[in-house]
């Protein structure tokens, strides 16, 4: 059982807009930031969203981050046949002193 | 450009240990946190431990703790997670993870691609 909870499935059709819900706890989500990978199997994962809404260099447009209380979700425009993949929310936790994973959403491309 | 390799995983009895290496590069080592993170078959994503830049300060998830060590070696550029007392249940593919600000106001993440911890007798 993960400490930030995300759905294990998504899905979308080509050009559709996609979220990916993160949902957390005020030791969590409600006072830290909210970071977002993307995860290709066999290859390593990538940070998309840092900072709750921040992206790296190289990362589209297409993906945004919002946070609100105590939940984050992860947004996906003009879907693509090449986003299909795992994603996880992560983010701080004040009171495990750790680092804390959703359990991820594997996202299909219809 | 930024590369980190991880090397010594393999396959061991349960109660056994291994001692993990992360090989860094392409940044200034020493003046950021480093994190381990693993994947167990068919699992998700896990948080291992994460060591700051000076190594005076580190964390553990509560599945490790007391068995793994995180330590780093900033004039090698190099971090370790070494890992005793090994359960069944570690086994996955480690990966070791740098994120943070860098000097030129961007954000610098990156992962290597990860070293693989069979536990089985």
């Amino acid at each position: 059982q993960s400490v930030l909870t995300q759905p294990p499935s998504a899905s979308g059709t080509p050009g559709q807009r996609v979220s990916i819900p993160c949902s957390g706890s005020s030791s969590n989500i409600g006072s830290n930031y909210v970071f977002w990978y993307q995860h290709l199997p066999g290859m390593a994962p990538k940070l998309l969203i840092y900072r709750h809404t921040q992206r790296p260099s190289g990362v589209p447009d297409r993906f945004s981050g919002s946070k609100s209380d105590t939940s984050a979700s992860l947004a996906i425009s003009g879907l693509r046949s090449e986003d299909e993949a795992d994603y996880y929310c992560a983010s701080w936790d004040d009171s495990l002193s750790g680092w804390v994973f959703g359990g991820g959403t594997k996202l299909t491309v219809l | 450009e930024v590369h980190l390799v991880e090397s010594g995983g393999g396959l061991v009895q349960p109660g056994g240990s291994l001692r993990l290496s992360c090989a860094a590069s392409g940044f200034p080592f020493s003046t950021y946190v480093m994190t381990w993170v693993r994947q167990a078959p068919g699992k998700g994503l896990e948080w291992v431990s994460s060591i700051t830049g000076s190594g005076d300060y580190t964390y553990y998830a509560d599945s490790v703790k007391g068995r793994f060590t995180v330590s780093r070696d900033n004039s090698k550029n190099t971090l370790y997670l070494q890992m005793n007392s090994l359960r069944a249940e570690d086994t996955a593919i480690y990966y070791c993870e740098v994120k943070g600000d860098t000097s030129d106001n961007s954000y610098l993440d990156s992962w290597g691609h990860g070293t693989l911890v069979t536990v089985s007798s």
